[in-house]
């Protein structure tokens, strides 16, 4: 069973668009929600999180919206750009466990 | 103040060898994990430790063996590998109550 689902799998987007990645959850003992973007041959790395008391945190071009209710999460990258071509992992936790992640959205930004 | 640092960073097995992943954090983080990460298929949990000398399955533990005998290192390994283990395997480090998961640079393994 499948604990966090992200969608779409892949997603083409024109510079100066609007990414957008999904992800569900079941969990409801999830109490951490962070997006992780990985470029080829590099570890994933920390790109934004939220917690479940607050609906939307915004870092630069990056928002995280939050829907408790429904039990799910987004990503959203405004003024898409080349340099963000990556693969993005959402992720969940429950305290004193370990993150578990959906399967990844590759992003490609056309210039 | 290297972070996480994998050890190998490649490696060819045949199959029915041994071998040991080794990951060392210098940050004195409590939590340490292994994921695997396979095409299509994202990041899945092996084992994770929340301290020295504890350690837990996560989503696919089968062939594999871990140990935290010291809290910078995390051990990985394979009794007898099989081709099914073809992976990239990344290992993450969280500093305890913290929140951020910080990630080695990976190892590739291939088995043949």
């Amino acid at each position: 069973q499948q604990q966090v689902k992200q969608s779409p799998q892949s997603l083409i987007v024109q510079k100066g668009g609007i990414s957008i990645i999904n992800c569900a959850y079941e969990n409801t003992a999830f109490d951490y929600f962070p997006w992780y973007q990985q470029f080829p041959g590099k570890g994933p790395a920390l790109l934004i999180a939220i917690r479940p008391d607050v609906s939307e945190k915004k870092e630069g071009r990056f928002t995280i919206s939050f829907n408790k209710s429904a039990k799910q999460f987004s990503l959203h990258i405004m003024d898409s750009q080349p340099g963000d071509s990556a693969t993005y992992f959402c992720a969940a936790r429950q305290a004193g466990t370990a993150l578990i992640f959906g399967k990844g959205t590759t992003l490609s930004v056309s210039s | 103040n290297a972070g996480v640092t994998q050890t190998p960073k490649f490696r060819v097995l045949k199959t029915g060898q041994s071998m040991t992943l080794l990951c060392a954090q210098d940050m004195n983080h409590e939590y340490m994990y292994w994921y695997r990460q396979d095409p299509g298929m994202g990041l899945r949990l092996i084992h994770y430790s929340v301290g020295e000398g504890t350690t837990a399955k996560g989503e696919v533990p089968d062939g594999y063996n871990v140990s935290r005998l010291k809290k910078q290192n995390f051990l990985l390994g394979l009794e007898s590998a099989a081709p099914s283990q073809t992976s990239v395997y990344f290992c993450a480090s969280v500093l305890g109550g913290g929140r951020e998961a910080f990630f080695g640079q990976g190892t590739r393994l291939t088995v043949v």
